[in-house]
């Protein structure tokens, strides 16, 4: 699985959108770009995924450059509780009967101030 | 509340201690996961439970068992531990092989916060 690079940390005033970005230069064509998010003392918590085109849910949006070899996640009115260490995953899709492997790496800490 | 649920969330334990961690989906997914996450590192993939066959040891120690005795529930036997072994542990589950769109998110527990003195 290609390798992620994030910043260790970012700081975001609240109501304004959080720009996260992620590196994965060394991405091949069958692979998907994840996020997920960690919030203190909880299990990660599944945000958005793509491929190569921009995703959009109730959670952010994903944004990955034409060369897929960097994306940006993005929570457009950033609010205390995203305060959290956020992670960029690139993974091939699960085949048929195979289980998802996903390593995390040690992600972006995003502290949103007031 | 994911639909995962861990127990005990805190445990103590000395090292001729024998426990286990329970865990338990109720999402209808056909895989399990045990991660652990020490302080300051990034989650460890340990065990990863297909159809309830272990399809996945990430070089773990014997002293840690997995059993997954069906596809809802996972444990952890935890037996001759070490002080390093303290840590968060965590519980996933996915339903693998999807072919829906997002088909592959996992859903993790909240995790038990593992003391070993």
């Amino acid at each position: 699985d290609a390798k992620t690079t994030q910043p260790p940390s970012m700081d975001c005033a609240e109501g304004r959108a959080a720009n996260l970005p992620c590196n994965h230069s060394t991405i091949s064509g069958n692979e998907y770009v994840y996020w997920y998010r960690q919030i203190h003392s909880q299990g990660p918590q599944y945000i958005i995924h793509g491929l190569k085109n921009n995703e959009t849910n109730e959670m952010a949006s994903l944004i990955i450059t034409e060369d897929r070899k960097s994306s940006t996640l993005i929570l457009p009115h950033a609010t205390l509780r995203d305060t959290a260490v956020y992670y960029c995953i690139v993974r091939v899709r699960g085949r048929i009967q195979g289980a998802q492997k996903l390593v995390f790496g040690q992600g972006t800490r995003l502290t949103i101030n007031p | 509340e994911t639909g995962v649920t861990q127990t005990p969330r805190h445990l103590v334990m000395g090292m001729t201690n024998k426990k286990s961690l329970k865990c338990e989906q109720h999402l209808g997914h056909n895989a399990m996961y045990w991660y652990k996450q020490s302080a300051k590192k990034p989650l460890e993939l340990m065990f990863v439970y297909n159809f309830k066959e272990q399809t996945e040891n990430n070089s773990v120690p014997s002293r840690f068992s997995p059993e997954c005795p069906n596809s809802s529930h996972l444990f952890l036997h935890l037996h001759t531990l070490q002080p390093e072994d303290s840590a968060l542990y965590l519980c996933a589950s996915s339903q693998a092989g999807s072919g829906a769109p997002g088909g592959e998110k996992l859903f993790f527990g909240s995790g038990t916060q593992l003391s070993v003195l």
